[in-house]
């Protein structure tokens, strides 16, 4: 079982409020992601990161920003939600290499009314 | 730009039957991963292929990378309800740790009792 966590794993909120997703590993992974995922379908890349104080951003433009600061933490921040940010919001991990296996959180399914 | 394209979209079938799923692209990928996703939780890796040609199986589940490495399939024999998720492909560009990883459209698979 994946040592990966996330929270919340929902979230109702209403427009204009600032929020964090948090995203924590024990594995001891450089690597982690964030992903935005609508119910069902593909998963948008976001951002990612290499390790500690290394964030990229990925295919998928959002009006999110996060930070990597600790190897383990990697939180995803919305400073003003909007109903278009409705969405599921996938964290991931792994060890460094090409295609490397990747260990999923449970995920957040955020609903911004 | 790398795309994946997952088919079928959806795909519905009666316990005991055959069935599989395909993932494309006009790129050369230098591997590929297939990982699937139950309802609520994110997706887990059920098998990574690196050479062209190469089929794996995973019980009832038999994957095929092509000899192009440019596509992959999914068979699976005899599903169960509990084969019901996402199945999403994903693929590298190279071999390093900045490789780009592109996840496929999905496929969603439903198995009736």
């Amino acid at each position: 079982e994946a040592d990966i966590y996330q929270t919340p794993r929902y979230l109702v909120i209403g427009t204009g409020k600032k929020i964090t997703l948090e995203c924590s590993q024990t594995m001891g992974h450089d690597k982690m992601y964030w992903y935005q995922q609508d119910p069902g379908m593909e998963l948008h890349l976001i951002h990612y990161s290499y390790g500690v104080n290394s964030t990229e951003k990925g295919d998928l433009s959002s009006e999110s920003t996060v930070s990597r600061i600790r190897t383990e933490h990697f939180p995803l921040t919305l400073e003003s939600a909007r109903p278009s940010h409705t969405s599921q919001y996938l964290c991931a991990s792994s060890l460094a290499g090409g295609l490397v296996e990747q260990f999923f959180g449970p995920g957040t399914r955020l609903t911004v009314l | 730009t790398q795309l994946l394209e997952q088919s079928p979209q959806f795909l519905s079938i009666q316990e005991g039957e055959n069935l599989t799923v395909y993932c494309n692209s006009s790129s050369v990928f230098s591997s590929l991963q297939w990982y699937r996703q139950e309802p609520g939780e994110g997706p887990v890796l059920l098998v990574t292929v690196v050479t062209g040609g190469e089929v794996k199986k995973l019980k009832r589940l038999t994957f095929q990378f092509g000899d192009a490495r440019k596509d992959s399939s999914l068979h699976i024999t005899a599903a169960q309800t509990g084969d019901t998720g996402l199945y999403l492909c994903a693929g590298a560009g190279g071999y390093s740790s900045a490789s780009k990883i592109i996840f496929g459209s999905g496929t969603r698979l439903s198995i009736r009792p």
